[in-house]
């Protein structure tokens, strides 16, 4: 059964820093991942989508970084502001057309 | 393209009533998910369909929870009776199906069951 960890659980950082968030895998047979944002009371937001045959995927100040075969992915958050304060989610897909197996998930704070 | 829709946004009940969610996904998206997400926790996957058609409902409570995709389109998510661990977020997700398959998720209802 595929597991989905994510660690820090919160992490609080200064408006400025370049910062990393880290989840993991426990089945390295993954079709793709998914890094998701959620605000409080809000749906999930798709930040980065990687397929398996990828490494990484950019978007703005955003990089997502795939290791399948040690089952690990990196989100890394380049100059941090206090608009980037959310949840950060991490999801698997274990093959193509199903559900996604979540992580619980990485409260971020970013102080003024 | 317009985004999920889901309604309502918010829904206070007390245990042993009944509660209905809908969803509208996005036009052409054949796949939707329900998912349930705890407060503290990552969403779940309760049921998901493909066009009308139930692919995968192994995690949904049956005696009390219930789902349907008429037209295969809109859908609804049914709890009958309600129970207090039922309090949490129930997000609808679409997603096109196939190889290219990035799901797009709805703003949520929040359950709270007093």
């Amino acid at each position: 059964k595929q597991e989905v960890t994510q660690i820090p659980a919160a992490l609080s950082v200064p408006e400025g820093e370049n910062l990393v968030l880290n989840c993991s895998f426990t089945d390295s047979a993954i079709y793709n991942l998914q890094w998701f944002r959620q605000d409080p009371g809000k749906g999930l937001t798709s930040l980065l989508l990687i397929q398996s045959s990828q490494r990484e995927q950019t978007s703005g100040r955003l990089n997502a970084s795939l290791d399948k075969s040690s089952g690990r992915s990196t989100l890394y958050i380049a100059a941090s502001q206090p608009g980037d304060s959310a949840t950060y989610l991490c999801a698997v897909r274990v093959a193509g057309n199903t559900p996604l197996v979540f992580g619980k998930g990485t409260r971020l704070s970013v102080i003024a | 393209e317009a985004g999920v829709a889901q309604s309502p946004r918010y829904k206070i009940i007390e245990k042993r009533q009944s509660v209905a969610f809908w969803c509208n996904p996005i036009s052409g998206h054949a796949t939707l998910y329900w998912y349930q997400q705890i407060l503290g926790q990552g969403p779940k996957l309760l049921i998901q369909f493909q066009n009308n058609g139930v692919v995968d409902d192994s995690q949904l409570p049956k005696d009390r929870f219930s789902a349907e995709r008429l037209k295969g389109v809109d859908s609804t998510l049914k709890i009958q009776p309600a129970k207090l661990e039922d309090s949490a977020v129930y997000l609808c997700a679409a997603s096109l199906g196939g190889d290219y398959n990035e799901q797009f998720f709805g703003p949520g209802t929040r359950l709270t069951v007093l």
